[in-house]
């Protein structure tokens, strides 16, 4: 089992929903990442919660909207999503951020599908 | 920035060697990393590099020198189940403070 636990693995809304994702690690670690992955392509940054401090990649759409409400939760609340938004969602977590060999550790993943 | 480069695909037979190459250039450097990925599952944690030179680990290798901006991922005796995406990602600085990027990631499809 992995050590971040992500919820719903699957995911299906139309485009005037509201839905959430959510995140949670049990290691204690300090940061946690929201990636979104499109098929055959890398992971793309989209969030970084460290040190209560949120840091966004300036490319990612308003529609979606990140919450920290506890250091071992970081969900993703997502509004009016577009089809192309459909992708595989990946939340992780590492010990801290940007120090030493901080491994990223990984959930299962959401999949979304916006009709 | 950050810019990665990796080939898109590999082939390789069972038992062989292959040799994955990673080409980076960022701002600020932090570490590197490799990840493998199935299609469809999330990326598991391979190998660390910070200091140039060789780590190994069990059939997996990796190698840095930071004067160049390089890395290769070595995988031996490969078995059908090592079928999968190699991801590089760098460990860097960025816009919004301490950035991880992954590379595009190289598909290795081993064949019997």
């Amino acid at each position: 089992d992995t050590e971040v636990t992500q919820t719903p693995k699957h995911l299906v809304m139309g485009m005037t929903n509201k839905k959430s994702l959510k995140c949670e690690q049990h290691m204690g670690h300090r940061a946690m990442y929201w990636y979104k992955q499109k098929a055959k392509k890398p992971p793309e940054l989209m969030f970084v919660y460290s040190y209560e401090k949120l840091s966004i990649n300036e490319s990612v759409p308003s529609r979606f909207s990140p919450e920290c409400p506890n250091s071992s939760l970081l969900n993703l609340h997502l509004h009016a999503l577009q089809p192309e938004d459909s992708a595989l969602y990946l939340c992780a977590s590492s010990q801290e951020v940007g120090v030493g060999a901080n491994v990223l550790t990984f959930g299962a993943g959401s999949r979304l599908t916006v009709l | 920035g950050q810019n990665i480069d990796q080939p898109t695909e590999m082939t390789a037979t069972e038992g062989a060697i292959v040799q994955i190459n990673c080409t980076y250039q960022t701002s600020g450097f932090n570490g590197l990393f490799w990840y493998q990925q199935h299609a469809g599952e999330a990326p598991t944690f391979l190998s660390y590099n910070v200091l140039d030179g060789l780590e190994e680990k069990g059939r997996f290798s990796s190698f840095l020198s930071r004067s160049k901006g390089y890395s290769y991922l070595l995988l031996k005796e490969l078995q059908m189940k090592d079928s999968a995406s190699y991801l590089c990602a760098v460990r860097g600085f960025d816009n919004y403070g301490q950035n991880f990027v992954f590379g595009p990631g190289t598909r290795l499809s081993v064949l019997p």
